[in-house]
């Protein structure tokens, strides 16, 4: 079956960096995706992976390791308005639509 | 960026009512759209996925007869909550991606927030 991990909550005060860790086992790889979501609002694209490596956007950087099944998101230089919940995402491959595999959410809050 | 129109935001409904949530991609034809539901902090958990055209692929525990997915044209796709029940109350979210290659993501819609009396 599918298996996504992510912690459930982190805390980190304003300018510091939090690091969210994800693992996942999937009957397939397709990419990981990286989402941010604010309460009742639809999840907005923060980042993609699908080579192993780090990927870098502003404050925003996503590492991934294929054959450890694991990502991270790096945020820098926190801000208030970053306090959201993360979601880490994998498209698999069974077939050719490639759907979208859900972890939990990481809800990270940021303190003054 | 493409985007993902979803209506209503938000609906109250009386139990056994039927309720239909549109999704629309308004600046691309999305060949797939996703109707994932979620509720309060927990997961995005998928719910089926349609395809232009074709009857739409269920995921596991999801009745199919009472959530009644249409993807009509390439630019529109119709969740139909039938027979509402209070533990149907959720928040119901739309996805679309216009292909299948690796690094196409998937662009959501607002959400729709249903709560069932």
């Amino acid at each position: 079956g599918q298996n996504i991990d992510q912690p459930t909550e982190m805390t980190a005060t304003e300018g510091a960096i939090v690091q969210i860790n994800c693992t996942y086992q999937t009957s397939g790889f397709n990419g990981l995706f990286w989402y941010q979501q604010h309460a009742g609002e639809a999840p907005t694209f923060l980042s993609y992976n699908v080579l192993d490596g780090l990927e870098e956007k502003g404050r925003f950087s996503s590492f991934l390791s294929r054959s450890k099944g694991y990502s991270y998101l790096l945020l820098k230089e926190l801000q208030m308005k970053d306090s959201a919940s993360y979601l880490c995402a994998v498209r698999d491959r069974e077939d050719s639509w490639g759907k979208f595999q859900f972890g939990a959410g990481t809800q990270v809050v940021v303190t003054p | 960026g493409a985007v993902v129109s979803q209506h209503p935001s938000w609906v109250i409904c009386k139990s056994g009512t039927s309720v239909k949530i549109e999704c629309r991609s308004l600046d691309f034809q999305a060949t797939t759209m996703f109707w994932y539901r979620q509720f309060p902090k927990q997961s995005l958990m998928l719910m089926a996925t349609s395809n232009e055209g074709s009857k739409a692929t269920y995921e596991q525990g999801v009745e199919k007869d009472k959530f009644l997915i249409n993807h009509a044209s390439l630019t529109l796709s119709t969740l139909t909550v039938t027979s509402a029940h209070p533990e149907d109350s959720s928040f119901y979210i739309c996805s679309a991606t216009t292909g299948a290659r690796h690094n196409e993501k998937l662009f959501f819609g607002s959400g729709t927030q249903l709560s069932v009396l």
